[in-house]
């Protein structure tokens, strides 16, 4: 089955500890993306990554870092995650950046940072 | 820089009515919008694009237009069900940009 696949699905965590979620997708999409998702604020893109080893700042980037090693991985590092990044974050892909055939989104990833 | 912008009050109807769910965008004209439904805690499902040079394109129940003199996205269900309450999200292909969502709840 073609999707885009998170973990983990909920994570509760204290501030400063180092934490990554990750994101894999079957489908050989080039492009990739990490957004947040708050009441209110709708989505908003964190990076984005157009290729393998081609990644870029999206709206919100700070305290954030991605990496695409490979093209079906697109990890989401927080170093040093504080209280205002407790969030529902989607990892997305698709062929391309223009999309014509829509983004796939994963579960999400329900994070809360105390 | 572009906005879309979509209405934050839910729309509320009747089973069996037409829904129509409205989306604005700023500035220049996207090359295309795309519609999303999203489910409570879930992530949003891609359901249709219409590109900038298409007024109107359908999916079984579901129309989208687009109107470059509007600025505006229009989606309609037809023959609405409670299984179509959600949420729906419009986006246009600058950045991507999401709009923050429109409620629907379709009552019995």
């Amino acid at each position: 089955e073609a999707q885009v696949t998170q973990n983990p699905r909920y994570l509760i965590t204290v501030t400063g500890k180092k934490l990554t979620v990750t994101c894999s997708q079957n489908m050989n999409h080039e492009y990739m993306s990490w957004y947040r998702q708050d009441p209110g604020l709708g989505l908003r893109q964190i990076y984005y990554s157009m290729n393998v080893e081609v990644t870029d700042k999206g709206d919100v980037p700070e305290g954030y870092k991605v990496s695409r090693k490979e093209k079906r991985n697109f990890p989401l590092i927080l170093e040093s995650p504080s209280p205002n990044q407790t969030s529902l974050y989607f990892c997305a892909s698709s062929l391309s950046q223009t999309a014509t055939r829509g983004y796939t989104f994963g579960s999400g990833t329900r994070l809360t940072v105390v | 820089s572009q906005k879309i912008e979509q209405n934050s009050e839910a729309l509320n109807i009747q089973e069996g009515k037409t829904a129509t769910l409205t989306c604005n965008y700023t500035n220049y004209s996207p090359a295309y919008l795309q519609w999303y439904r999203q489910d409570p805690g879930r992530g949003p499902v891609f359901l249709l694009l219409i590109r900038e040079n298409e007024k109107e394109k359908r999916k079984e129940r579901l129309k989208v237009t687009f109107d470059t003199t509007l600025k505006q996205s229009l989606f309609h269900i037809t023959a609405s069900q409670p299984a179509d309450s959600a949420t729906y999200l419009c986006a246009s292909n600058y950045i991507p940009t999401f709009g923050r969502g429109t409620s629907l709840i379709v009552h019995p």
